[in-house]
């Protein structure tokens, strides 16, 4: 696609229940992000893909979170047993493997766990 | 570990003034990229403009120019003759050659008035 597409939008959710949040990267793209940002605050990185290598968890704050991808395509990050403290916008980003390259970052799912 | 500093949480600027965004980093490593990106209320991350770290000249892109001192550690954002859609959240980032992530600043929330 044109650009780095997330879904949902925006996510109401009640505490301990799951939620997957899914990115849509640029056709192409072979590194895919995703980072956690919370209200008036800078970004936070979760985890990283890049193709068929072993993803980059180390920013992960909690074994309640998980992400997968397949090759160079769609990646779904879930968070089980939802928090108060998980409320967030998620970033996903993609960009091509070079060093001098920004990332293309979707719009985000809001995620608001009651 | 690397650490991006931005120590203005909010700027105002007259428009069609200049106006310079402050950011400091720290990293071991001789090797990295900075990256500054432009949040407006929607919400999107958009990037503006690159400096590596072996690079001879200021990057420049449109309106925007990076003011890299490397000794100092510095990198800041020089937008020129501000616009009303200027007004949004900047943030800069930095990702090291060995890192797979990239790391933001807090941020700073760039006001530009009529």
């Amino acid at each position: 696609g044109a650009g780095v597409s997330q879904s949902p939008s925006n996510k109401v959710t009640e505490k301990g229940k799951d939620v997957e949040l899914r990115c849509d990267p640029i056709s192409g793209h072979t590194a895919l992000y995703w980072y956690r940002q919370r209200l008036g605050q800078g970004l936070e990185f979760l985890i990283y893909f890049q193709g068929n290598s072993a993803p980059d968890k180390s920013g992960l704050p909690s074994d309640r979170f998980s992400a997968e991808r397949t090759g160079e395509s769609v990646s779904t990050l879930t968070i089980q047993r939802t928090q108060q403290e998980d409320s967030a916008v998620y970033l996903c980003a993609s960009s091509l493997f070079r060093e001098d390259n920004g990332y293309t970052f979707g719009s985000g799912t809001r995620l608001t766990v009651v | 570990a690397q650490k991006i500093t931005q120590t203005q949480p909010g700027m105002f600027v007259q428009e069609k003034e200049a106006v310079t965004l402050d950011c400091t980093y720290d990293t071991s490593d001789p090797s990295y990229g900075l990256f500054w990106y432009k949040q407006p209320s929607s919400g999107e991350m958009i990037f503006l403009i690159y400096q590596g770290s072996y690079d001879q000249q200021n990057a420049t892109e449109g309106r925007y120019s990076l003011n890299f001192q490397k000794a100092r550690k510095s990198a800041n954002l020089v937008i020129s003759a501000s616009q009303l859609g200027d007004s949004a959240m900047y943030f800069c980032a930095m990702r090291e050659r060995n890192n797979n992530d990239m790391r933001f600043g807090a941020g700073t929330r760039l006001t530009v008035k009529p």
